[in-house]
């Protein structure tokens, strides 16, 4: 099946800081999405971004597919930011990443 | 809010005995998936829907079954409940599976049912 790999595991940012999320996979996919767990358990959609770039606000997200690999980017964090980022891909069914949990300290 | 619908979203019971946890998807979705996360653990997929019909397996135990109704609602049977069945289990839905027409593949996920087993 397909594997997931997420770095850095962990994450401890100053607010205001910039940061750089990275998801790697190991087949071709038809499906990729960035979610942000927060501390009360909810997962929120972030990014469905197979291919390209997009951005939304702060936070922008890149994947280039044929060297499967995403990359989430956050800019000028905020504590509000912590939680864990969870990576997900798939062709019909989404296997996640173990994550990044990050902490964003004010 | 993401449009899917969990219920309930507490529940706590003893070993051995049998619950199910309800979803009802976003309206106009016809798939369907199932999750388990266990404390400080990822995401493990257990099952997947597709208009009533399984279309994937995970690691789904054989003490937990799950069906995709007429109406697209899902339930996911978990009996036999041993304390390592607790866990946020999650619901999730999507337009379609993304394959034959991008971006159906989405997923939108409820905000969980925790339970306790003790």
């Amino acid at each position: 099946g397909i594997q997931v790999e997420q770095s850095p595991p962990d994450l401890i940012l100053q607010e205001g800081a910039n940061s750089t999320l990275r998801c790697n996979f190991s087949d071709s996919v038809n499906n990729l999405q960035w979610f942000h767990q927060n501390p009360w358990g909810q997962l929120i959609n972030l990014f469905y971004i197979p291919s390209g770039t997009k951005q939304n606000g702060r936070l922008s997200a890149t994947t280039v597919a044929t060297e499967r690999y995403s990359l989430l980017y956050i800019s000028s964090s905020q504590t509000t930011d912590s939680g864990v980022y969870f990576c997900a891909v798939g062709t019909y069914k989404y296997i996640f990443g173990t994550g990044t949990r990050l902490k964003v300290l004010a | 809010d993401s449009g899917v619908t969990q219920t309930p979203k507490h529940l706590i019971t003893a070993t051995g005995q049998r619950v199910t946890l309800r979803c009802s998807p976003r309206s106009g979705d016809l798939s369907v998936y199932w999750y388990q996360q266990s404390l400080d653990q990822g995401l493990q997929f257990l099952i997947q829907y597709y208009n009533g019909e399984e279309r994937a397996k995970g690691n789904i135990l054989e003490r937990f079954s799950a069906q995709q109704f007429p109406d697209l609602h899902s339930e996911l049977n978990l009996s036999s409940l041993e304390l390592g069945d607790s866990a946020l289990y999650f619901c999730a839905s999507s337009l379609g599976l993304g394959r034959l027409v991008p971006g159906t593949g989405e997923l939108f996920f409820g905000e969980g049912s925790r339970l306790t087993v003790l």
